[in-house]
């Protein structure tokens, strides 16, 4: 375990269900991420969260919605998603929202989009 | 140009052998550089990092920096088949209100026994 927790592994949805992804990390960290991973694809940067404050939001479209209601919890509610939607959801944290330091992942949410 | 570019392999190099992964960036003001292994269905895992010009050495793994020619590698020594996985290089963007991590594609390394 890396101290950063993400549930469920697997989810499948259709386009007009409403689920959310959960992430909470146990390292003291007070900046979370949330990242897109899709094949042939470099990690693309959703949202980035200081001390429960969102300071990015990298061109994300409304059907992604974050939540993050204190340091240790990050929410992805996701809404009326598209087949091209489906990839591996990854949660980061790290000491601080400009650490020099690398991030620390969770196991990701595998998304299937039916 | 893409921020972090890495050559996406696979790379296949035979049990014992020195596996050489190469990566090159475009923002000259980059401070930080990680290398990152992910396998397959799995989460990306921080393996090294290397902040200043030079070679740092951790076992089995060296990561070289060269900041003139923005550029930075990982070697990998005595590969073993365990070691087969994509291999993320990261790099600390700055701007905006964070210094994001800015990732490259992977390559993807396969050690035959």
């Amino acid at each position: 375990e890396t101290g950063v927790t993400q549930t469920p592994r697997h989810l499948v949805m259709g386009m007009t269900n409403k689920k959310s992804l959960k992430c909470e990390q146990h390292l003291g960290h007070n900046a979370m991420y949330w990242y897109k991973q899709s094949a042939k694809k470099p990690l693309e940067l959703m949202f980035v969260y200081s001390l429960e404050e969102r300071v990015e939001n990298n061109s994300v479209p409304s059907r992604f919605s974050p939540e993050c209601p204190n340091s240790s919890h990050l929410f992805l509610h996701l809404h009326t998603l598209q087949p091209e939607d489906s990839a591996l959801y990854l949660c980061a944290s790290s000491q601080e929202v400009q650490s020099i330091y690398g991030y620390t992942f969770g196991s990701g949410t595998r998304l299937t989009v039916v | 140009q893409k921020e972090v570019e890495q050559n996406s392999g696979p790379l296949s190099v035979p049990e014992g052998a020195i596996a050489s992964l190469n990566c090159t960036y475009s923002d000259r003001v980059s401070q930080s550089f990680f290398w990152y292994r992910q396998y397959s269905g799995k989460s990306p895992e921080l393996i090294m990092s290397i902040y200043s010009n030079g070679d740092k050495e951790d076992g089995r793994f060296t990561a070289q920096l060269n900041k003139a020619s923005q550029y930075v590698s990982l070697l990998i020594r005595d590969s073993q088949p365990s070691d087969s996985a994509t291999y993320l290089c990261a790099v600390n963007g700055l701007g905006g209100a964070t210094n994001k991590l800015i990732f490259g594609t992977g390559t993807l390394l396969a050690v035959q026994p």
